[in-house]
């Protein structure tokens, strides 16, 4: 079945420890998105790849870096210079035209204790 | 980027329609209106969207007003599992980015 997954669901990490979440699409989207989401709130976007090898800064990027070496895969790392990280992260894709449906995967719920 | 305006909460009744309205007065003349819903602890899932015709698909019904500054997304027949919070989004105009706002939080009773 074609979708997209992230992994693992529930994430436990110690702060001033950088954590990486996966993300992984076989839908054949050009474009991929991170988004945070903090309780009783909106997504927020951390970053944005269009196509494989680029990526922009969304609206709340720091302390995060991405990577997008190959089309199916958008790794997020939360680092220890993000002083918030304990939120609900959402990644995204898409064919990468306006008006195209984005499909979501269900989120990487991360703790930092 | 249009700006958007929806309730915050909403309720209804099982078996009933339902009716989320939303303001999207600067909206410009190419932008599509987007729905998307939240169940909770999930991501979000696409629902429907449109430009200036009424919309219709097996999830729900898109009504956008003539001039554009608000649409309603219609549930024909509310059921429990519709119990989520619904996001009107306007196309960004820097990208394909969906930008959210707050939403509406619909609560379904049975």
């Amino acid at each position: 079945d074609g979708g997209i997954t992230q992994s693992p669901k529930y994430l436990f990490r110690k702060e001033g420890q950088n954590v990486t979440l996966s993300c992984e699409q076989n839908l054949n989207h050009d474009a991929m998105y991170w988004y945070r989401q903090d309780p009783g709130q909106g997504l927020r976007l951390i970053y944005y790849s269009q196509i494989v090898n680029d990526f922009q800064k969304g609206d709340i990027a720091e302390g995060y870096s991405v990577s997008r070496e190959k089309k199916e895969s958008f790794p997020l790392t939360v680092t220890s210079a993000q002083k918030n990280p304990t939120a609900f992260y959402l990644c995204a894709s898409s064919v990468g035209a306006r008006n195209t449906e984005a499909f979501f995967g269900q989120g990487t719920r991360l703790t930092v204790v | 980027d249009a700006k958007t305006t929806q309730p915050n909460s909403m309720e209804s009744n099982e078996e009933e329609p339902v009716h989320l309205p939303c303001n999207h007065s600067t909206i410009s003349g190419t932008d599509y209106i987007h729905w998307y819903r939240q169940l909770p602890s999930q991501g979000p899932e696409y629902v429907i969207h449109g430009l200036t015709s009424n919309v219709n698909n097996r999830m729900a019904s898109l009504a956008i007003a003539e001039d554009r500054k608000s649409s309603t997304l219609i549930l024909h027949r509310a059921t429990l599992r519709d119990a989520a919070v619904y996001y009107c989004i306007p196309d960004n105009n820097a990208g394909n980015m969906l930008t959210f706002g707050g939403g509406t939080r619909l609560m379904v009773k049975p």
